[in-house]
């Protein structure tokens, strides 16, 4: 069964220090999305990117957050200059329809030093 | 912000019972899916509700998208070990877009055996 994949599973960075997530979403899917997870918390809305554009996102993304689909297949979240509060397992998503089901990749988790 | 609220926050059970959670929220939504989610990974889709008063069975599970759009339930049956795990609501509120999902915080749930 297809699925969303991401590297790196965990990601030591030092806080200042740009970090590239990374997601493969479905193949056949045209919707992507990034939430976060502080731990012990609700999962977050990030952004949305249909069409090699952002479509939404949220008060979290900030000038420091930027996406990209440099590729066919890949998908990544930067993080330009990396705070402790962005300590977070960051989950990639990916849908067919803008109103359907998200699919989750595993997650990265971000631990900023 | 739009908010989910999700209850209980938590459920200790024995096995065997049956489990019922639910969310609301003010605000309408399009569609309702309902997550389940075990330590360090990612959210895994349990059911998907896209109408109103919409009945959905996914073995032992069942959920509900209430009348109002504003409110769903999710109910297990004959729970067993491995239905431990935290449970989200996660809805997508209406207009167009590649709208993110709104999550509520989550019910744990904990089986005694």
């Amino acid at each position: 069964e297809p699925e969303v994949t991401q590297t790196p599973s965990h990601q030591v960075t030092q806080m200042g220090q740009e970090v590239i997530l990374r997601c493969v979403p479905i193949s056949n899917h045209l919707y992507f999305y990034w939430y976060r997870q502080i731990l012990g918390q609700k999962v977050e809305f990030l952004v949305s990117f249909y069409n090699n554009e952002i479509s939404e996102k949220s008060e979290i993304f900030d000038d420091q957050f930027s996406v990209e689909r440099p590729d066919g297949s890949n998908f990544t979240l930067k993080i330009r200059s990396t705070k402790l509060e962005d300590s977070a397992m960051y989950f990639c998503a990916s849908s067919v329809t803008d109103q359907g089901e998200q699919y989750f990749g595993p997650g990265t988790r971000l631990t900023v030093t | 912000g739009q908010q989910l609220n999700q209850s209980p926050q938590s459920m200790f059970i024995q096995e065997g019972e049956d489990v019922s959670m639910n969310c609301t929220s003010s605000s309408i939504f399009n569609t309702w899916l309902w997550y389940k989610q075990d330590p360090g990974e990612g959210p895994v889709l349990l059911i998907a509700l896209y109408k109103a008063g919409e009945l959905t069975s996914n073995g032992r599970l069942t959920a509900q998208f209430g009348i109002t759009r504003k409110d769903s339930f999710l109910n297990i049956s004959a729970s067993i070990p491995s239905d431990v795990g935290i449970y989200f609501c996660a809805g997508v509120r209406s207009g167009g877009g590649a709208d993110g999902l709104t999550f509520g915080k989550g019910t744990h749930l904990i089986i005694q055996p």
